[in-house]
């Protein structure tokens, strides 16, 4: 299965609350995990990525949580904040596919002032 | 150069026109993407480049679309009798192992 499955679609969260976005994956040979933000009138860039040899990778307020016996993985956003407004996007990779990301659909993250 | 550049950044066409994107990727990358995205929706994938290999076409919806990379290097997207669905953001992307880095994309509008 080449999926990766994205939730929600979209969140509304209040300026210092916690964003959270979940992904979901099948294929066991994914061995990257990358997510991407998008603002409006941009292409999508790297954010934050994890392998799935470690279980949280943290930069600043922004952390993956992979849980590879779920083979799920999510980024929590702490402290949101309204210049964290845009899309984001989840994929998956691995070396055997020459690095083709899968994608998930994308999250659009909206934080209220 | 520091990043991927795509030209133009907005194009106006009639229906039934001829269009050329171009994606000049960052240099060394041997792999170039091409995706299209509608306004507010996900990443649709049309047509992979990874250096000599013949490309993957898999996603390109018509034959109307179809693309060149010359030189392992710049990349053209052309799509040919524009029809006003195919108005969207076309985005190029470039790798050199993991990771994607985009360029801004070209809003194509087919009126």
């Amino acid at each position: 299965q080449q999926q990766v499955k994205q939730s929600p679609q979209s969140l509304i969260v209040q300026k210092g609350g916690i964003s959270i976005i979940n992904c979901a994956y099948e294929n066991t040979a994914f061995d990257y995990f990358p997510w991407y933000q998008q603002f409006p009138g941009k292409g999508p860039a790297l954010l934050i990525a994890i392998r799935p040899d470690v279980s949280e990778k943290k930069e600043g307020r922004f952390t993956i949580s992979f849980n590879k016996s779920a083979k799920q993985f999510s980024l929590h956003i702490m402290d949101s904040q309204p210049g964290d407004s845009a899309t984001y996007f989840c994929a998956a990779s691995w070396g055997d596919s020459n690095y083709q990301l899968i994608w998930g659909a994308g999250t659009k993250l909206i934080i209220k002032p | 150069g520091a990043g991927v550049s795509q030209s133009p950044s907005n194009k106006v066409t009639e229906k039934g026109k001829d269009v050329e994107l171009r994606c000049d990727p960052i240099s060394g990358h041997t792999a170039l993407y091409w995706y299209r995205q509608s306004l507010g929706q996900g990443l649709e994938f049309l047509i992979y480049f990874q250096g000599n290999s013949a490309p993957d076409k898999s996603g390109l919806p018509s034959d109307r679309f179809s693309a060149e990379r010359t030189g392992g290097s710049v990349s053209t997207l052309t799509i040919q009798r524009t029809q006003q669905e195919d108005s969207a953001v076309y985005l190029c992307a470039s790798s050199f192992a993991y990771g994607y880095t985009f360029g801004s994309g070209t809003r194509l509008t087919v009126v």
